[in-house]
């Protein structure tokens, strides 16, 4: 089975800086990453997703994250956090199940912004 | 386009009980998944529904269950509620559940178990 270990449980950035999550994969085939977002009281949003075409991947809001085979990494960035950015950040590998595909996410990270 | 929408939003049972959490996909979508979420485990999958038929099961006991009817909706059924069960309880929708697609979504179902 495919899986994704996110290192950090919690992350605190004040606004303007760098976010940098952190997210290594564990596959013994090419990948199809993702990472999602989820706000307090709502589902999750997809950021952004790697599906080999490039290492580096952007998404949503600013994020991109890049694909590093040789650190079996796929760490997610922005630039510059904003207040809005505040919100539990997950990364998932789709792994193959007998008929077809699931998610395997990581524990999650909380990403916490101050001003 | 209207997004996932999961009811009820809230749901409050005691041990024992029965509940049933209904899904609408996204208009088109023929997939749907469903997911538990808890602080302790995170994300895990439940199962998945393709075609009015379960494709794909996650290791969850038996009591955990689910349907699908012809139009896409989805319903899942956990029985004889026990104090564990207590958790957000996310359904998704996509096209086809392939490897590479996007998932929607809904806001999820609180459920807890007293």
């Amino acid at each position: 089975a495919q899986s994704v270990t996110q290192l950090g449980s919690h992350v605190s950035v004040s606004e303007g800086a760098l976010v940098l999550l952190r997210c290594n994969y564990s596959s013994s085939v090419p990948p199809y990453l993702f990472w999602y977002v989820q706000y307090p009281n709502q589902g999750l949003q997809l950021l952004l997703k790697y599906t080999s075409a490039a290492t580096l991947v952007k998404g949503i809001n600013g994020f991109e994250a890049e694909f590093k085979k040789s650190e079996t990494s796929f760490h997610l960035t922005k630039p510059s956090a904003h207040m809005s950015d505040a919100a539990e950040y997950f990364c998932a590998v789709s792994d193959s199940l007998d008929s077809g595909y699931a998610l395997n996410f990581g524990k999650g990270t909380s990403l916490l912004v101050t001003p | 386009k209207a997004g996932v929408t999961q009811t009820p939003r809230y749901l409050i049972k005691t041990r024992g009980q029965q509940v049933t959490l209904s899904c609408s996909p996204i208009s088109g979508h023929r997939s749907v998944s469903w997911y538990q979420q808890t602080p302790g485990q995170g994300l895990q999958f439940l199962f998945e529904y393709f075609s009015e038929t379960q494709r794909n099961k996650g290791n969850f006991p038996g009591r955990f269950s689910g349907r699908q009817f012809s139009n896409s909706r989805s319903e899942m059924n956990v029985s004889t509620l026990e104090l564990g069960d207590s958790a957000l309880y996310l359904c998704a929708s996509s096209f086809t559940g392939g490897k590479n697609e996007k998932l929607f979504f809904g806001s999820g179902t609180q459920l807890s178990v007293l």
